[in-house]
């Protein structure tokens, strides 16, 4: 595997479901993040993960719930959802916070129905 | 606070046009990075170039070229001679300590 993968790349589940995202970075970076894509919105940045410790959680409600157990793995625990979170979610990292640039992965296709 | 404004939603044209993507931002720090990324339909969103506050210098890479006025708070992306293959999203985003602050996107539709 190369560059940032992420699964599962589809993904449906009700609102009471509990499921987790995975991301994974093959590129020896030490920062990771997560973003929300919604449609005709831009995307908006979620968390932010520089070597292992959160940096920054942009007001995200407490059913979205972050896990960095290693600089090469990150995780979106999702429970109680709504409608509205219906997105794509997107997961990226970079060499560093200092603005490197960020590379991106496919992304997973959220439906909370 | 920062934002960056992508004004044209969708642009389409037919292959071979040169076509130039609008990107303005607005923020008060003097030290920053300028981004674009394309994403295809695919959805894995694409690095395409990254350039600091400092650097007004543009930059050409192929068929790209970048355009930054520090004056004008503008970033302008342009594809010559488009291919079908350019059609995708592209994002102009503003950044700074990790912390990237996206366009709306223009989505660009080249046509054979």
């Amino acid at each position: 595997e190369t560059g940032v993968t992420q699964t599962p790349r589809h993904l449906v589940m009700g609102m009471t479901n509990k499921k987790s995202l995975k991301c994974e970075q093959h590129l020896g970076h030490n920062a990771m993040y997560w973003y929300k894509q919604s449609a005709k919105k831009p995307l908006e940045l979620m968390f932010v993960y520089s070597l292992e410790e959160r940096v920054e959680n942009n007001s995200v409600p407490s059913r979205f719930s972050p896990e960095c157990p290693n600089s090469s793995h990150l995780f979106l625990h999702l429970h109680t959802l709504q409608p509205e979170d219906s997105a794509l979610y997107l997961c990226a990292s970079s060499q560093g916070t200092s603005s490197y640039e960020q590379y991106f992965g496919p992304g997973t296709r959220l439906t909370v129905t | 606070a920062q934002k960056v404004t992508q004004a044209q939603t969708e642009i389409s044209v037919v292959e071979k046009e040169d076509v130039t993507l609008d990107c303005v931002y607005e923020t008060r720090d003097t030290t920053y990075y300028l981004f674009w990324y394309k994403q295809p339909p695919s959805g894995e969103l694409v690095f395409l170039i990254r350039r600091n506050s400092f650097d007004e210098q543009n930059e050409i890479s192929g068929r790209y070229s970048w355009n930054f006025q520090k004056s004008t708070s503008s970033f302008n992306f342009t594809i010559t001679a488009s291919q079908v293959v350019d059609s995708a999203v592209y994002f102009c985003a503003w950044g700074q300590g990790g912390k990237l602050i996206f366009g709306q996107g223009t989505e660009l539709s080249v046509k054979p």
